[in-house]
């Protein structure tokens, strides 16, 4: 079993829509949580991380769900910039390891 | 911000050649570094822990011995790919670890290397 597994996609939505999308970890020692955008040929991008008590960037809502291990990400009102892939990122082990998804790919169209 | 340099961002090289590729912390110290692979449409595989004045530590699966990587400073680890096959050929993307202790980690722009 993956670590860390994503709904791949592709979410395809208009702009100024809302999507949301979740991702799932499988070790309950888990104790980082982030959402990495990256773009295609690039680089992973911090998008933020995620706490217990969920948190909101702008235009970003991350929720993180312990019990059920899994974390979620919406993005409102979405632009035509907002299409990438969005890596759900866990920290587990004490040495600062990362584990990644594979990733959720969104398309915000005109 | 953290920003971490790649170099070079794509090489292309014969089989059975070996390739260095450099990655910098250019206004922190790195005491740790990773190296991760990425094949299109799959996630980020890290490859190995690079710490500065130790030997990596490397993932299962991963050959010490056809990648080398050396972390002689706080602020450069490299990596080398020896005796390239084209099944080498992937996005290598290096990062370094915060340095307040957080596990978040600072990317680098990668390097795409394509072996003939």
């Amino acid at each position: 079993r993956k670590e860390v597994e994503q709904d791949p996609g592709p979410f395809n939505v208009p702009e100024g829509a809302t999507v949301a999308f979740n991702c799932t970890y499988s070790n309950s020692a888990s104790q980082s949580f982030f959402w990495y955008r990256q773009d295609c040929r690039k680089e992973p991008k911090l998008l933020m991380s995620v706490y217990s008590s969920g948190n909101e960037d702008g235009r970003f809502t991350a929720q993180l769900n312990r019990a059920s291990q899994y974390i979620s990400l919406l993005i409102r009102d979405s632009k035509l910039s907002d299409s990438a892939t969005y890596l759900c990122v866990v920290g587990v082990s004490n040495d600062y390891k990362l584990s990644f998804g594979a990733g959720t790919t969104v398309t915000v169209r005109a | 911000g953290a920003v971490v340099s790649q170099h070079p961002s794509w090489v292309i090289c014969k089989s059975g050649t070996s390739v260095k590729i450099e990655c910098r912390s250019l206004d922190f110290q790195a005491t740790t570094m990773f190296w991760y692979r990425q094949f299109p449409k799959q996630s980020l595989m890290l490859m190995a822990t690079s710490n500065e004045g130790s030997k990596a530590t490397y993932e299962q699966g991963v050959e010490k011995d056809k990648f080398l990587i050396n972390h002689a400073s706080l602020t450069l680890s490299t990596l080398t790919v020896t005796s390239a096959h084209p099944e080498d050929s992937s996005f290598y993307i290096c990062s370094a670890r915060d340095p307040s202790g957080s596990y978040e980690q600072y990317f680098g722009p990668g390097t795409r290397l394509t072996v003939t």
